[in-house]
């Protein structure tokens, strides 16, 4: 088992441009975290789906973010355009069960170090 | 609103010395918390957390209600154990996203 992996590993971009990220979760995981850490700053919640359903997307920052799972498997999150402050590492995680104490551990992928110049 | 604080970004100790890492937190309802941690090169993983009331790596950590904190210990720190540690309780809805400290980074010299 690959755990959660995530695609790219680096980006860098011009500001203006478009990036999209993706996440794939472990197979059977229903929910998938995003969060996004900016140097200095602590690690934030994004976004969380359950299967292809967002179930909270209050930590998006702004209307440039957008976010899918469709199907319910793996997720991209598309930042357009793309901004000097969007520059940050951007991890996602998943779980198998949500709500319920000791069955909802998320594991983490690598994250993906995005630039924005 | 939930929040975390971890005073310390860097704590440097020398190997075999005791180490405690510092997490307060404010919390509405009866609090979670756990500690993740990520190694160089590595990716983020829970360490532990208060409620399995265990001991990982040699690692534990008490909830104390009264001070409101969950401070990180550890009697006789290893190299292996520098890393960087969160603690991140996840919130208190069922989504359990978690909200996350500022993080330390644990130095622990030969």
């Amino acid at each position: 088992e690959a755990g959660v992996t995530q695609f790219p590993s680096h980006s860098v971009i011009e500001k203006g441009q478009t990036v999209t990220l993706r996440c794939d979760p472990i197979s059977g995981h229903d929910n998938l975290y995003w969060y996004r850490r900016v140097m200095g700053k602590e690690i934030k919640f994004l976004l969380h789906f359950v299967k292809e359903s967002k179930q909270d997307e209050s930590g998006m920052p702004n209307n440039r973010f957008l976010a899918e799972r469709t199907g319910g498997t793996y997720s991209t999150l598309k930042v357009q355009p793309a901004e000097l402050e969007d520059s940050g590492v951007y991890f996602c995680a998943s779980s198998q069960v949500s709500g319920r104490r000791l069955k909802d551990e998320q594991f983490f992928g690598p994250g993906t170090r995005l630039t924005v110049l | 609103a939930q929040r975390v604080t971890q005073p310390e970004k860097l704590l440097s100790v020398f190997k075999g010395a005791p180490v405690e890492l510092k997490c307060n937190y404010s919390y509405s309802g009866s609090p979670e918390l756990f500690w993740y941690v990520q190694y160089s090169r590595q990716r983020l993983q829970l360490l532990l957390r208060h409620i399995s009331r265990e001991s990982i790596k040699g690692f534990t950590a008490d909830l104390n209600k009264g001070e409101t904190s969950f401070h990180l210990k550890k009697p006789f720190a290893q190299e292996e154990d520098s890393a960087m540690y969160y603690c991140a309780p996840p919130n208190a809805g069922n989504n359990r996203k978690l909200i996350w400290g500022l993080g330390t980074s644990l130095a622990v010299n030969p």
